[in-house]
């Protein structure tokens, strides 16, 4: 149980292309999603925590206006980077964390990230 | 372009030896902490949990321990295995996350278990 589904796994574009990176809780609904960033061997850093039906609410430095956050339905949750340039090349995780009773609330579990490759 | 990578703290143990693996948090209003596995280029995997009323919780082959005196919460692996080998990150959860429950992630440890 509590697996959640990230898609694509790896995507190359040219800059000033935008992509969408889906993020999909496969057993469970999730109330709230998480999108994290992360540079090689470093620790994860929050972008933006999402509720369903609600606008995100994101970190200090991020910018919303670059880091589009969708949270249309307790399965789904996607994050499109606009017009993207090489310094947005990274690895990109989104978590996922559920109701008490069914999953419990204070866990999040983790797609299997996005590679970022701009040109 | 990407910020240039800091050095993870390491381990490196022989297999089949035990493992502990450190983590100093900085929250002392914390109160939820857990241990993640992350094997290269994958998300981070759930392996424990514990809460801040707790100082001792046990899983299969891996043990959690918490000491809040000092803000530190280690976790053990029992006859560490080549499957073993990962970062592994502690994260807490404060209090001031508030019903969000957002995760603060520590720097992490690599893992290497030896043949």
């Amino acid at each position: 149980g509590a697996v959640v589904s990230q898609h694509p796994s790896r995507v190359i574009c040219k800059s000033g292309t935008s992509v969408k990176i889906e993020c999909r809780s496969l057993d469970f609904q999730a109330t709230t999603m998480f999108w994290y960033r992360q540079f090689p061997k470093q620790s994860l850093m929050l972008m933006a925590t999402s509720n369903e039906g609600s606008k995100a609410t994101y970190e200090q430095g991020v910018e919303k206006d670059k880091f589009l956050i969708n949270h249309a339905s307790l399965t789904l949750s996607t994050l499109t980077v606009t017009s993207a340039h090489p310094e947005d090349s990274s690895f990109y995780i989104c978590s996922a964390s559920g109701l008490a009773g069914a999953v419990a609330k204070n866990i999040q579990y983790f797609g299997a990230g996005t590679r970022l490759s701009v040109l | 372009g990407e910020s240039v990578g800091l050095h993870l703290p390491t381990l490196s143990v022989q297999e089949g030896d035990n493992s502990i693996i450190n983590c100093a948090y900085s929250n002392s209003a914390s109160d939820y902490f857990i241990w993640y596995k992350q094997e290269s280029g994958k998300g981070p995997q759930f392996i424990i949990d514990i809460r801040s009323n707790m100082d001792k919780r046990q899983g299969q082959r891996v043990t959690v321990l918490l000491n809040k005196t000092v803000k530190h919460l280690s976790l053990q692996i029992a006859a560490t295995q080549p499957g073993d080998s990962a970062v592994y990150f502690c994260a807490e959860i404060p209090l001031s996350s508030g019903s969000a429950r957002q995760l603060t992630f520590g720097s992490g440890t690599q893992l290497t278990v030896l043949p």
